[in-house]
């Protein structure tokens, strides 16, 4: 059983559509991320929260806009997506400050745009 | 950039088997590396870790191997399970990134096969 849940599980939406991603950590984490994954490519990040605090945006579109209420749950709303971005959205949490220390990871959610 | 990568896209083994996963990393000042494996449906796992002040470090079923001269990792794996089926793909971060996701690298990842 994971640490890090993820809802839905499989989302299919077209492109005039908006949903939300979800994302909650039981871990005591101080750190989330949201990373999109693709057939044959490296995992891709999206964004990262520090303590809260959004720190890093890595020219991710604005059709998707995260959230991040506490340091607990991370939300990605998604609104006019494209078909390309069809793709598993994977979100990780971590504890940062101090030394490496590895991401843990949801199972994602499978998201297919219409 | 510089990025991560492995050897060999598919990795098939007969049950019982050992397996060797490789990766080649580029950034000559990453000092921490992590196997995960992803299975069908899933997520990725974390398996283990290594730190650039060791060789070597072994898990239950696992060994991570690191050579810094030649920048390569491996992962292996003994008397492979059904249940060791999966992509498994190395990841690595530079000197004192402070955890989290600064500056970690991510591979493409191996498809281990593992046959009966």
């Amino acid at each position: 059983e994971t640490g890090v849940t993820q809802t839905p599980r499989h989302l299919v939406m077209g492109m005039t559509n908006k949903k939300s991603l979800k994302c909650e950590q039981h871990l005591g984490h101080n750190a989330m991320y949201w990373y999109k994954q693709s057939a044959k490519k490296p995992l891709e990040l999206m964004f990262v929260y520090n303590f809260k605090e959004q720190t890093e945006n890595n020219s991710v579109p604005s059709r998707f806009s995260p959230e991040c209420p506490n340091s607990s749950h991370l939300f990605l709303h998604l609104h006019t997506l494209q078909p390309e971005d069809s793709a598993l959205y994977l979100c990780a949490s971590s504890q940062v400050g101090g030394s490496n220390s590895p991401l843990h990871f949801g199972n994602g959610t499978r998201l297919t745009v219409t | 950039g510089e990025s991560v990568g492995l050897h060999l896209p598919t990795l098939s083994v007969q049950e019982g088997d050992n397996s060797i996963i490789n990766c080649a990393y580029s950034n000559s000042a990453s000092d921490y590396f992590i196997w995960y494996k992803q299975e069908s449906g899933k997520g990725p796992q974390f398996i283990i870790d290594i730190r650039s002040n060791m060789d070597k470090r072994q898990g239950q079923r696992v060994t991570v191997l690191l050579n810094k001269t030649v920048k390569h990792l491996s992962l292996q794996i003994a008397a492979t399970q059904p249940g060791d089926s999966a992509v498994y793909f190395c990841a690595d971060a530079p000197t004192n990134s402070g955890g989290g996701a600064d500056g970690l690298t991510f591979g493409k990842g191996t498809h281990l096969i593992i046959q009966p």
